[in-house]
């Protein structure tokens, strides 16, 4: 059965640190991945989207950006980290038009 | 207007009541339409899928109404453990399947 992992499970940042969530998925090949972002009581912002390694299409600009170096790997990184970051992080993959939520990263930017 | 639409809530209700939600969506091209449930600090988690036909899991009715662009969730003799976040999900045609959610109509199921 496929499973999606990720971490860390919460992160507390300074302002202006860098950033690196982790998102893998196992049991699948080739799945579409995605980075969502949810802020405290709002509703689910799609970030990035990857239909295959080293392919990456961003949905809002920001300072955030994404990365896909291997088939099951899709990673979040920001250089410098603002408040307005702070959120939960949801990674999901797509089969057959559903998707599945990895169990998220809540960050903290402090 | 929002692609999806939902009031935000919340409905209290108390055990065993019925209790239905309804959301709008601005694109008429959409083709698969879901209900997820999201749990207080937790990633969302899929539900149901709504069909054309309409579509029904125990104590959940799901139905779509493409004429009116909207989609309906009812659940019947509610327990406390359906206290959540239900969000409405819509995906248009597309090659990379982009989603799209409503904010989430909150539930609290009261003894």
């Amino acid at each position: 059965s496929q499973t999606i992992h990720q971490w860390p499970a919460t992160l507390v940042q300074p302002v202006g640190s860098p950033l690196s969530l982790e998102c893998t998925v196992e049991g699948t090949s080739n799945p579409n991945l995605y980075w969502y972002r949810q802020a405290a009581g709002r509703g689910l912002q799609l970030l990035f989207y990857s239909v295959g390694i080293g392919q990456i299409s961003s949905e809002v600009p920001q300072n955030l950006s994404a990365s896909r170096p291997q088939d099951r790997q899709f990673i979040l990184s920001s250089k410098k980290l603002l408040l307005s970051d702070s959120g939960f992080y949801l990674c999901a993959w797509t089969q057959n038009n559903e998707q599945f939520f990895g169990p998220g990263t809540r960050l903290t930017v402090l | 207007r929002k692609e999806v639409e939902q009031d935000p809530g919340p409905f209290n209700v108390p055990e065993g009541a019925t209790v239905a939600f309804n959301c709008t969506y601005s694109n008429s091209a959409s083709q698969s339409f879901f209900w997820y449930r999201q749990d207080c600090r937790k990633e969302p988690k899929l539900l149901m899928s709504v069909y054309s036909s309409g579509n029904e899991d125990g104590r959940f009715t799901a139905q779509l109404n493409r004429a009116s662009q909207y989609i309906s969730l009812l659940i019947r003799d509610s327990k406390l453990s359906d206290s959540a976040t239900y969000l409405c999900v819509v995906t248009p045609s597309g090659g990379y399947q982009k989603v799209t959610f409503g904010t989430g109509t909150k539930l609290q199921v009261i003894p």
